[in-house]
């Protein structure tokens, strides 16, 4: 069946770092891709997506391309924040419209 | 900004006991969805709503849980009996249908004892 893949975590960086979060998927077809992220004690808000192969997903300085020659989906930006500590979700979409999603990543930011 | 409500925010109950979620989704979405999220996981769906009617629950253990959403609007999930297994996080999403973004509340917390 469908799946999606993380990076494990936690991912610990400095304030105005550089971030990738790896995510990879298996699916049939052409699924929409989605970055959600969770903060502490939350439920999850929509980050970005990309729904066709190319698109690129862009909100709040966070970037994600979607790469179908390597079923990749990963989440970018250029200086994190001490706020942008959170776990991030990459999900996708099935053929069902049910999200399948990874087990999420954590992001600590330092000052 | 409408959002997806839920209630209660916490609750502990101990084994064997009956439990009950609460949803009211944003205002128009045709679609409902009720995920589970153990800690340290990523959600895993449990049902699928359009309007009134259910359109997966595969995932749903049958034999203690159950959902409705009798009006087409708002939505129940109810455990019982509830198991020290089902302590988890539990979110309600709506979507204005199927193929649109799915936007989530903010969950109930679950303690089993």
């Amino acid at each position: 069946g469908d799946s999606v893949t993380q990076m494990e975590g936690p991912v610990t960086l400095s304030e105005e770092a550089f971030l990738t979060i790896n995510c990879t998927y298996t699916a049939t077809g052409y699924p929409s891709l989605f970055w959600y992220v969770q903060y502490p004690g939350e439920g999850l808000q929509l980050l970005l997506k990309a729904t066709k192969a190319d698109d690129k997903g862009s909100n709040k300085g966070f970037e994600a391309t979607y790469r179908k020659e390597t079923t990749s989906f990963h989440l970018e930006k250029g200086s994190v924040q001490v706020s942008d500590s959170a776990v991030y979700f990459c999900a996708l979409r099935d053929s069902s419209y049910k999200l399948i999603f990874g087990s999420g990543t954590r992001l600590l930011v330092r000052p | 900004e409408a959002e997806v409500a839920q209630s209660p925010r916490y609750k502990i109950t101990e084994k064997s006991q009956a439990v009950a979620f609460w949803c009211d989704p944003i205002s128009g979405h045709a679609t409902l969805y009720w995920y589970r999220q153990i800690l340290g996981q990523g959600p895993e769906l449990l049902v699928q709503f359009q309007d009134e009617s259910v359109v997966d629950d595969s995932q749903l253990p049958k034999d203690r849980f159950s959902a409705e959403r009798l009006k087409g609007v708002d939505s129940t999930l109810k455990i019982q009996p509830a198991e020290l297994g089902d302590s988890a996080m539990y979110l309600c999403a709506s979507s204005l249908n199927r193929e649109e973004t799915q936007y989530f509340g903010p969950g109930t917390r679950l303690l089993v004892l």
